[in-house]
């Protein structure tokens, strides 16, 4: 499984655009990123999964270079509720995953 | 919206006891997981099931440990004997069977207190 590096944190004020990178150097021909969000106490959440250039769903975007070895989760205009700690995940579809340390993103007023 | 939910929200045991911590995925999916997540730390993956087996497991999963689905929609934890280190957050989660996707759907997760 592709090694990611992300941020341990970030901080970012509501109305603001947040962009997350992560990187993953070894990544492999069939494997997707994904990303996930996680709120205290709750489970992960999935947010948005892509293998190439951007993907786009009502809560974020996806951008990936065409070396695939970065990828960046882009939220537009966050809110205090989307103060989580957003996963990156390298792996091919349908296998086991494994989380890093993830970023720790807080929104402040 | 189906969800998967998980059984009992909170365990309490004592150290050496038995426990078992149960899940209903979601009723079409296919593929079903356990993770657990440790106070302040990160998600770790214990084991994936699919077709009535194990197919794949982490070095966490030892023989203390073992899964069931024992009916349609039950899929369970097992835990054999119990150590203070066990305490954490366990979650279940679940995949459909089109496996184009990394979208596992989690459950609310177990909290297990090992005394």
């Amino acid at each position: 499984l592709a090694k990611t590096t992300q941020p341990i944190s970030m901080d970012s004020y509501e109305g603001q655009e947040v962009n997350i990178t992560c990187s993953h150097n070894n990544i492999a021909t069939n494997d997707y990123i994904t990303w996930y969000q996680q709120f205290p106490s709750q489970g992960p959440r999935f947010i948005i999964q892509g293998y190439k250039t951007k993907v786009t769903n009502e809560v974020a975007s996806l951008f990936i270079p065409a070396d695939r070895k970065s990828s960046t989760l882009s939220l537009p205009r966050v809110s205090l509720s989307d103060t989580a700690v957003y996963y990156c995940l390298v792996a091919p579809p349908g296998n086991d995953m494994r989380f890093g340390a993830g970023t720790r993103l807080t929104v402040k007023p | 919206e189906p969800e998967v939910t998980q059984t009992p929200s909170h365990q309490v045991t004592q150290m050496g006891q038995e426990v078992i911590l149960r899940c209903v995925p979601i009723s079409n999916h296919l593929y079903f997981y356990w993770y657990r997540q440790i106070l302040g730390q990160k998600v770790e993956f214990l084991v994936s099931f699919y077709n009535n087996e194990i197919s794949e497991k982490s070095e966490i999963f030892d023989d203390q440990f073992s899964v069931e689905r024992p009916d349609g929609s039950n899929f369970t934890l097992k835990i054999r004997s119990t150590k203070l280190e066990d305490s954490a957050m366990y979650f279940c989660a679940s995949s459909g069977g089109v496996v184009t996707y990394n979208e596992q759907f989690f459950g609310p997760g177990t909290r297990l207190t090992v005394l």
